[in-house]
C-alpha cells in the first residue's frame, strides 16, 4: 500500500544531542517537505525538495538540514537539539493531481 | 506571495447541526484549493480538494466546499455533523504560478462537537 512513513512517533532527547527524523514514502513522488508545527497553530514549510540531490530551505527558517540521495527518503537532521526545537514535525509528499500525503508526524519534546 | 484565512479559530456545534467553516485565499490566476483533516495527536488527511472542473467538491463523509473565484473562497460545509467529526481543519492552497507545488496553510479551525 502506498504510504509514507514517519520515525519515531515521539521523541524526548536532552540539550545538545543530534538527532534525525526519518520520513519515507512507498509512491515514487519527486517532490518532497518538511512542515514544523506548534501546537495549536498553522504549519510552516521549513524544508522542501523537488528530487534526489535537490533540497531549498522553506518559509520558516530552521536550523535543522535535510538531505535527498534517494528518491523515497527524507531525513531531516537537528546536529543540536534546544528546546525551541520542541515542536511537531511533519513529512509530505505530493503529486498534483492527488493533492498532498502526510505521515503521521513526529513530536519532538527537548529537555 | 499566497495567502490563507481561516476567520474561526474554533467553532463549537451540536451533534446533527449543520457547520460551515470559512476560507478565503489572495487572489492568484490559478490556484489549488484543499481541505484537510487533523484528529489529535495524527498527521493531516486530505479531506477535499479542487483543481478543476465542477466548483463544488465533495468528500466521502458528507464534508462539501465551493471554490468561488470572485470572492476567493472555498469554504467548508456538512448539513449534519457527527461527534466523529471533532477534528481541526486545514485550508490550503497551491499557487501554480512559476510551477510550484508548494501549500500554504490557513492557521486552521477547531471544529468540537458537542452531544
Amino acid at each position: 500500500e502506498a504510504d509514507i512513513y514517519q520515525t519515531p512517533r515521539y521523541l524526548v532527547i536532552g540539550t545538545g544531542k543530534k538527532i534525525t527524523l526519518e520520513c519515507s514514502q512507498t509512491m515514487g513522488h519527486d517532490k518532497m517537505y518538511w512542515y514544523q508545527q506548534d501546537p495549536g497553530m498553522e504549519l510552516h514549510l521549513i524544508h522542501y525538495s523537488y528530487g534526489v540531490n535537490s533540497t531549498e530551505k522553506g518559509d520558516l527558517s530552521s536550523e535543522s538540514t535535510v538531505s535527498r540521495i534517494r528518491t523515497e527518503h527524507f531525513p531531516l537532521t537537528l546536529e543540536s537539539a534546544r528546546p525551541s526545537h520542541t515542536s511537531q514535525y511533519l513529512c509530505a509528499s505530493s503529486d498534483l493531481a492527488f493533492g498532498y500525503t502526510f505521515g503521521s508526524g513526529t513530536r519532538l519534546t527537548v529537555v | 506571495a499566497q495567502s490563507v484565512t481561516q476567520l474561526d479559530s474554533q467553532v463549537p456545534v451540536f451533534e446533527e447541526a449543520p457547520v460551515e467553516l470559512r476560507c478565503n485565499y489572495s487572489s492568484s490566476v490559478s490556484v489549488y484549493l484543499f481541505w484537510y483533516v487533523q484528529y489529535p495527536n495524527q498527521g493531516l488527511q486530505l479531506l477535499l480538494k479542487y483543481l478543476s472542473g465542477s466548483t463544488l467538491v465533495e468528500s466521502i463523509n458528507g464534508f462539501e466546499a465551493e471554490f468561488n473565484k470572485s470572492q476567493t473562497s472555498f469554504h467548508l460545509r456538512k448539513p449534519s455533523v457527527h461527534i466523529s467529526d471533532t477534528a481541526e481543519y486545514f485550508c490550503a492552497v497551491s499557487d501554480l504560478q512559476g510551477g510550484s507545488e508548494k501549500l500554504v496553510f490557513g492557521k486552521g479551525t477547531k471544529l468540537t462537537v458537542n452531544p
